[in-house]
């Protein structure tokens, strides 16, 4: 079945340092691919996503492309802040299955200053 | 708009008790989802609905039930908590226009004793 992985935790950097985190992924057909940001204490909030191969998703200086010849979806930030500080999740959507996501186990990145 | 909405924020219970997890969204949208998630193992769906009256099964289904009378409102029904159901569950609710975004609530933390 589908299925998503992504780099352990935690992720430790020092303020302004560049961040990869890697995720990648097992699907049939199109999925669409999404990063989500969860801050502690609470829920999930969508960071950026992309519904095609080489399509690049975007937001806050963050950013990810979907790669379907390596089947990866690595999530990038030139510069972090302490404020990026929370658990990251990389997920995807089966093609043609709204209201259900595949996640993979997350990781936790701590920005100290 | 407040989105989606989720009742209680914390609850306790013992073995063998059962209870209702509340979920709302007044966005309209079509699709609403169950989710847990546990340590280390990111979030995993338990049940989905693709709208009123219709649901289906996610990964993790076994010890909960589901039913969805109306587009507004996603119930999740624990008949006999186990301590395995002890987890933090998050609904979520997505629409058909084509943007598979899925918007989380604020979650509903369960400790069964």
């Amino acid at each position: 079945g589908d299925s998503v992985t992504q780099m352990e935790g935690p992720v430790t950097l020092s303020e302004e340092a560049f961040l990869t985190i890697n995720c990648t992924y097992t699907a049939t057909g199109y999925p669409s691919l999404f990063w989500y940001v969860q801050y502690p204490g609470e829920g999930l909030q969508l960071l950026l996503k992309a519904t095609k191969a080489d399509d690049k998703g975007s937001n806050k200086g963050f950013e990810a492309t979907y790669r379907k010849e390596t089947t990866s979806f690595h999530l990038e930030k030139g510069s972090v802040q302490v404020s990026d500080s929370a658990v990251y999740f990389c997920a995807l959507s089966p093609y043609n299955q709204g209201g259900k996501l595949i996640f993979g186990q997350g990781t936790e990145l701590s920005v100290k200053p | 708009n407040a989105g989606v909405t989720q009742t209680p924020k914390f609850q306790v219970l013992k073995t063998g008790q059962s209870m209702t997890l509340q979920c709302a969204q007044d966005m309209n949208h079509e699709y609403m989802s169950w989710y847990r998630q546990d340590p280390g193992m990111g979030l995993r769906l338990i049940h989905y609905s693709v709208g009123a009256g219709i649901t289906d099964q996610g990964e993790v289904p076994n010890g909960y039930n589901v039913s969805r009378s109306t587009t507004e409102d996603f119930p999740l029904r624990l008949l006999s908590a186990a301590p395995s159901q002890t987890s933090v569950y998050f609904c979520a609710s997505s629409s058909w226009t084509g943007d598979e975004t899925q918007y989380f609530g604020p979650g509903t933390r369960l400790l069964v004793l």
